[in-house]
């Protein structure tokens, strides 16, 4: 079975500060990992997504994140914060059989101006 | 390309009623996938349907069902509603694939509130 924590349920930042959300995941195959963005009232979108072509992907709005196997780890970073950056991020991993996304609990993100 | 659509966008039940919602993909999607998002429990996987047929099922009761048409549109239904049901449904769209891993396409969601 496969799962996905998101450490820290509300993260505050300054605006031009580094943001770091942290995801780990449990899989018991080659994961799929991917991270969305969750706007008030809004569905999903997807900032970025790791497919095994190269553990750096880099996503959309300055968003990057970097998986390693060792650590089970894919964190999301972004060098520098931005009041529009105010949102919800859920990371999500799938497996090979089909398209179910297995999602943390997400992380609500504060920009302080 | 249009994204994917969701009707209604917002629903007001009873408890025992039921609900029928409906989501378009995006053209030349053939997977469409449903979540129930909650305070309490996250976002939780339903089922995905594939070519008319469910390829995926998520842990819920079989209350919930859903089916898709031959043009990949899919609608979902809830049976006998609960409070417990109240809820964001977001639908989600994938290009073809059968390898599983492929990036899905959130609608907006149609926002459930059972009284």
């Amino acid at each position: 079975a496969q799962s996905v924590t998101q450490l820290g349920s509300h993260v505050s930042v300054s605006e031009g500060a580094l943001v770091l959300l942290r995801c780990n995941y449990s899989s018991s195959v080659p994961p799929y990992l991917f991270w969305y963005v969750q706007y008030p009232n809004q569905g999903l979108q997807l900032l970025l997504k790791y497919t095994s072509a190269a553990t750096l992907v880099k996503g959309i709005n300055g968003f990057e994140a970097e998986f390693k196997k060792s650590e089970t780890s894919f964190h999301l970073t972004k060098p520098s914060a931005h009041m529009s950056d105010a949102a919800e991020y859920f990371c999500a991993v799938s497996g090979a059989a089909g398209n179910k996304l297995t999602f943390g609990g997400g992380t609500r993100v504060l920009v302080k101006p | 390309k249009a994204g994917v659509t969701q009707t209604p966008r917002y629903l007001i039940k009873t408890r025992g009623q039921q609900v029928t919602l409906s989501c378009s993909p995006i053209s030349g999607h053939r997977s469409v996938s449903w979540y129930q998002q909650t305070p309490g429990q996250g976002l939780q996987f339903l089922f995905e349907y594939f070519s008319e047929t469910q390829r995926n099922k998520g842990n819920f009761p079989g209350r919930f069902s859903g089916r898709q048409f031959s043009n990949s549109r899919s609608e979902m239904n809830v049976s006998t509603l609960e409070l417990g049901d109240s809820a964001l449904y977001l639908c989600a769209s994938s290009p073809p694939g059968l390898a599983g891993g492929e990036t899905q396409y959130f609608g907006p969601g149609t926002r459930l509130l059972v009284l």
